[in-house]
Formats: C-alpha cells, structure tokens, sequence
C-alpha cells in the first residue's frame, strides 16, 4: 500500500506561471518531508524540505507548503522556467533507521 | 555535489548471470540505499545499510542481496538475473536519519535480456 501519493502524473505550466504539485501521505509518523528533482539519466537531486513542526518553507521560487491534518503537501514553484522541467519526487521518512519513502513522481513540463 | 559513484553506469547481461553493482562515497555517511526507478513506479527501495554489516531489506528486496563490508562501499548483488530487474538503480547516501536529506549517486542502467 502507497505510503506517499502523488496523484497528477503530468503537469504542463507556461512559463512565468505557478507550477502546484501535490503529494498525499498516509502514515501519520512522518515528520519530515521532501521534494526532489530528476532530470533524464541523472540522479534526483534534493530540492527543499519541510519538518512536521513547521506548516511552509520557501527557498527562492520555491515552496513547500505542509496541512498535517489533511495529510498532503504542495511544492509551488513561481515563476515556472523551462529549466525546471522535470520529474518531481515527494519523499518522507520519520525518525529512526527508516529510509525516504518516495511517491511515484509528477512530470511538470513548462512551455516556453 | 556529494561524493557517490556507481559503477558500472551501463551494463547489458544475460538471463540467469550474477550481477554486482558498485556504490561508493567519499563523504563517510553512515547511512546508504539502494533504490530503484521504473516507469509508473517512482523511486522503490531495495535494501539499505545503517551501518558497517548493518543491512536491511527494504519494499522490493526480492532477488537482491547487498553487502557492506566498509563504510565507503555499498555492494547491490543480483544473484540470478531475470528480466524484470532490468531497471535504472540508483545509489543514495544519508548522514543521519532526523531531518536531512539523502544524496543520489547518478544511476546504473542495466538491462537483462
């Protein structure tokens, strides 16, 4: 059973618009989430995080926005770039041995 | 960019073969995974190790075995091939399990025919 969701597979934004990415999880133990980035034949790379204590964390055009009690968090990113064309990852874990449980991933495509 | 190398970064093999896939890291994280990437499947863990000898199986570990024998070195062993392991496998580093994040190697391609 899926742990972390993320429900869109495919996203297409014009560029200089909102990029919305969402991502549902179901075990009420995570406390620290994360969104990743991969680009084709490359590794995912580490975007920006969120612990459970917070509900927002930005980073330039970047941000994650947490709701515990719905159990779902959005990555936005503005303005969309075309360079930020990629397979997005939402990840979480709690503390403990347990490794980054992943979610199948959401392709964004920004239009130029 | 974290030190993680996986080698071979391509590899073709028969049904049936043993196959080794190598991730090293130079950055002494306690902390190294093995996943792999399928279409409509994301990111599944195969095992990971929490330490020197300290391994554990993770959502796919199936016809997998891994070994770690020194920090640096995370061995992914496929002992009998099959078809449906061929897949991207992706190497990643943690330093501690609270709050951080982990770190990918850039992937082996490997294709079992």
């Amino acid at each position: 059973d899926q742990q972390v969701k993320q429900n869109s597979p495919s996203l297409s934004v014009q560029e200089g618009r909102i990029s919305i990415l969402n991502c549902d999880y179901t075990n009420s133990m995570f406390d620290y989430f994360l969104w990743y980035k991969k680009y084709p034949a490359e590794g995912p790379t580490f975007l920006i995080s969120i612990s459970s204590i917070k509900d927002k964390n930005e980073d330039g055009r970047f941000t994650v926005f947490l709701n515990k009690s719905a159990k779902h968090l959005s990555l936005h990113i503005v303005p969309s770039q075309p360079g930020d064309s990629a397979v997005y990852f939402c990840a979480a874990s709690f503390s403990g041995n347990t490794p980054l449980v992943f979610g199948k991933g959401t392709r964004l495509s920004v239009i130029a | 960019d974290a030190g993680i190398t996986q080698s071979p970064r391509h590899k073709v093999t028969e049904t049936g073969t043993p196959v080794t896939l190598r991730c090293h890291q130079t950055e002494n994280h306690r902390y190294m995974y093995w996943y792999r990437q399928d279409p409509g499947h994301g990111l599944r863990l195969i095992h990971y190790s929490y330490g020197v000898k300290d391994t554990d199986k993770g959502e796919v570990s199936d016809g997998y075995s891994v070994s770690r024998s020194k920090t640096e070195d995370f061995l992914l062993t496929l002992e009998s091939a099959t078809s449906s392991q061929t897949s991207v496998y992706f190497c990643a580093i943690r330093d501690r399990v609270r709050n951080t994040e982990a770190f990918f190697g850039q992937g082996t391609r490997l294709t079992v025919v």
